[in-house]
């Protein structure tokens, strides 16, 4: 069965400085892998995703993130964070066969530091 | 584009009482989630549908919660009776296909007391 884990529960960063959000998945095959953020009171929006070929993916904001089969990782990465970054993150994966369900991490919270 | 719309935004009830939440997908959008995200923790899938059919219901309650999106478009999620552990977030998402991505509405947050 699938999941994902974000071992990081919170995390705090000074506005400018670069930024790694962890995740790590539980798939047998090649997982289609997301990233999603929701800021507070509002639903989650769609950061980038992973479906194959290039391992490092762009996403909206600047946010890129590189999938690692052999790490059975998905982080998510930003060069420089910017305030308005403050949310929660949420990785994803579903499986490549079957139903579309999407199965989340239990998300990390990025404070920015001014 | 609209996006996908929830109502109500906020709900509160008290324990053994009824609520029900209304879902409109974005327009085109067959396939239609249900999530339930409890405070600190992830979206959990209770239901999906495809235009007005069951794809997975395995994770939702079915002695408490139903769901229906009887004309393929717009989806209601009924809670009764309610429980305290029920209080959470419940999101509403929709895709293209079935393989697509999904795109999540605000989601209605529901305190049971």
């Amino acid at each position: 069965a699938q999941s994902v884990t974000q071992p990081d529960i919170h995390i705090t960063v000074s506005e400018g400085a670069s930024l790694e959000l962890r995740c790590n998945y539980s798939y047998g095959a090649t997982p289609y892998l997301f990233w999603y953020v929701q800021s507070p009171g509002q639903g989650l929006q769609l950061l980038l995703k992973y479906f194959s070929g290039d391992t490092l993916v762009q996403g909206i904001k600047g946010f890129e993130a590189e999938f690692k089969r052999s790490q059975s990782s998905f982080n998510l990465r930003k060069p420089s964070v910017h305030w308005s970054d403050a949310a929660e993150y949420f990785c994803a994966v579903r499986g490549n066969t079957g139903a579309n369900n999407l199965f989340f991490g239990t998300g990390t919270r990025l404070t920015v530091i001014p | 584009e609209a996006g996908v719309a929830q109502s109500p935004r906020y709900k509160i009830i008290e324990k053994r009482q009824s609520v029900a939440f209304w879902c409109n997908p974005i327009s085109g959008h067959a396939t239609l989630y249900w999530y339930q995200q409890i405070l600190g923790q992830g979206p959990k899938l209770l239901i999906q549908f495809q235009n007005n059919g069951v794809v997975d219901d395995s994770q939702l309650p079915k002695d408490r919660f139903s769901a229906e999106r009887l004309k393929g478009v717009d989806s209601t999620l009924k809670i009764q009776p309610a429980k305290l552990e029920d209080s959470a977030v419940y999101l509403c998402a929709s895709s293209w296909g079935g393989i697509d991505t999904q795109y999540f509405g605000p989601g209605t947050r529901l305190t049971v007391l």
